[in-house]
């Protein structure tokens, strides 16, 4: 069975360092998300992106955050210089037009 | 705001017992509501989902939720758990046509063999 796939699975950063965190979504899926889940939070929705651009987005996606899909199959979330906030769980989604896939997930740890 | 709410954080139970995991959606208009499990070491995998017609849902691994419109609730029952049904179990909804999930706070489920 075909699964999300989300790289690297842990990363440590020095706050202010961009990091860039990668997903491979299910080949046929249309559909891409972002998600990030705070040690001891709530799973926060964070971008969704739908042909080649976002189509929604949280309060929390401001502007040191981007998205881009490079080629037909990686799907990107950058941060472009980070805060200790930061530090959370990524996870990466892909789906159909009513179901999201997820990733494993990537643990980010800004210090 | 939209919101949803699981008011069980931890849940244990014995094998064969029954499971019943409250999940209550603060929306308005159309919802689309589901239930993840997160086993250990592992991805969110979806159980079940509901967006209209028949209110009980039927999921994987013998998994139901019924949808209770006047109680805005979406509870997860399963009749007799089995060791291997330890997992986090999230409910999450989503909005009409909007596609952005919102979680609750999860509940983990501990199933003593």
């Amino acid at each position: 069975e075909p699964e999300v796939t989300q790289t690297p699975s842990h990363q440590v950063t020095q706050m202010g360092q961009e990091v860039i965190l990668r997903c491979v979504p299910i080949s046929n899926h249309l559909y891409f998300y972002w998600y990030r889940q705070i040690l001891g939070q709530k799973v926060e929705f964070l971008v969704s992106f739908y042909n080649n651009e976002i189509s929604e987005k949280s309060e929390i996606f401001d502007d040191q955050f981007s998205v881009e899909r490079p080629d037909g199959s990686n799907f990107t979330l950058k941060i472009r210089s980070t805060k200790l906030e930061d530090s959370a769980m990524y996870f990466c989604a892909s789906g159909t037009k009513e179901t999201q896939y997820f990733g494993p997930g990537t643990r980010l740890l800004v210090l | 705001a939209q919101s949803v709410s699981q008011h069980n954080h931890h849940v244990i139970l014995s094998e064969a017992a029954s499971l019943e995991l409250g999940c209550n959606y603060s929306y308005g208009g159309t919802v689309n509501l589901f239930w993840y499990v997160q086993y250990p070491g592992q991805h969110l995998q979806l159980l079940l989902k509901y967006f209209s017609g028949d209110p009980l849902v039927k999921g994987i691994k013998g998994f139901e939720a019924e949808f209770i419109k006047s109680k805005f609730s979406f509870n997860l029952r399963k009749p007799s758990v089995q060791w291997s049904d330890t997992a986090e179990y999230f409910c999450a909804a989503s909005s009409g046509s909007a596609r952005q999930l919102t979680f609750g706070s999860g509940t983990q489920l501990t199933v003593l063999p």
